[in-house]
C-alpha cells in the first residue's frame, strides 16, 4: 500500500522551530520528488515547496512566504522528507501535509500533521 | 504566475448534477489544472487532471465515473453527476509553474460543495 505518514508537529512559540517528518512506504521513493502542502483552519491549501530526487541533484522550491525560513531536505535510506521551519511566525499554523506528485498530479497524501505557532 | 479562482461555494440536491469551476487568470489560458477532494477532517484526495482537451491522464484511485471534467478558454470544470452524500467536500484546484527554484504550485481558494 502506497503511504505517507507526517509527523513532528506541536506547539511552538513565535521565532520557535520545528521540524517535520514524513515517512513513506509503498513506492519507490528514490526516484520521486516530494512536495509540502500546508492548510490553515478554515482556508485553502498552499503549497509550501518541494524537493526533487537525486537525479534531479536534489533541487528544492520554495513559496515566497516561506523561503529563507523552511528547508526542505530528504533521506533516500530511511524514505523520508523533512521540513525544518525556522523563524517561526502565527501565520505558520496549519496542517501539513507532505505529498507526491506523478505524471497527472499530486496522487498520495498523508493525514497531516498540526503545526500550532503561539506564544 | 497563474492565479486560480474559484467560487466559495456550491449546493446540490441528492441525484443532482453540480459543475465545479476554476478560472485561470489571463495569458493562462493552456494551463493544466488538477482537482482535489476534501472531505470534511480529511486530508485531500486527487481526483484528476484537466487541460483544454479535457481530462490529461487517468483519475485518482477510486474516483467513480460520475465525476468528469472539461476545459475550455480560461476555465476548467468538474462535473459531477448523480450526487451522493460522499460527494459532500471541499473541492480545490492547482496548477503548477515554473521550473527549477522558480517552480511554485498555486492553489485556489477551495469551493464548498454542500448536498442539499
Amino acid at each position: 500500500e502506497v503511504q505517507l505518514v507526517e509527523s513532528g508537529g506541536g506547539l511552538v512559540q513565535p521565532g520557535g522551530s520545528l521540524k517535520l517528518s514524513c515517512a513513506a512506504s509503498g513506492f519507490t521513493f528514490s526516484g520521486s520528488a516530494m512536495h509540502w502542502v500546508r492548510q490553515a483552519s478554515g482556508k485553502g491549501l498552499e503549497w509550501v515547496g518541494r524537493i526533487r530526487s537525486k537525479a534531479n541533484n536534489y533541487a528544492t522550491a520554495y513559496a515566497g512566504s516561506v523561503k529563507g525560513r523552511f528547508m526542505i531536505s530528504r533521506e533516500d535510506s530511511k524514505n523520508t522528507v523533512y521540513l525544518q521551519m525556522n523563524s517561526l511566525k502565527t501565520e505558520d499554523t496549519a496542517v501539513y501535509y507532505c505529498t507526491r506528485p506523478s505524471d497527472d498530479g499530486m496522487d498520495v497524501w498523508g493525514q497531516g500533521t498540526t503545526v500550532t505557532v503561539s506564544s | 504566475q497563474p492565479v486560480l479562482t474559484q467560487p466559495p461555494s456550491a449546493s446540490a440536491s441528492l441525484g443532482a448534477s453540480v459543475t465545479l469551476t476554476c478560472t485561470l487568470s489571463s495569458d493562462y489560458s493552456t494551463y493544466r489544472v488538477d482537482w482535489y477532494q476534501q472531505r470534511p477532517g480529511k486530508g485531500p484526495r486527487f481526483v484528476m487532471r484537466v487541460g483544454t482537451g479535457g481530462i490529461v491522464g487517468s483519475k485518482g484511485d477510486g474516483i467513480p465515473d460520475r465525476f468528469s471534467v472539461l476545459g475550455s478558454g480560461l476555465n476548467r470544470y468538474l462535473t459531477i453527476n448523480n450526487i451522493q452524500e460522499e460527494d459532500e467536500s471541499d473541492y480545490h484546484c492547482g496548477a503548477d509553474h515554473g521550473s527549477g527554484s522558480n517552480f511554485v504550485w498555486v492553489f485556489g481558494g477551495g469551493t464548498k460543495l454542500t448536498v442539499l
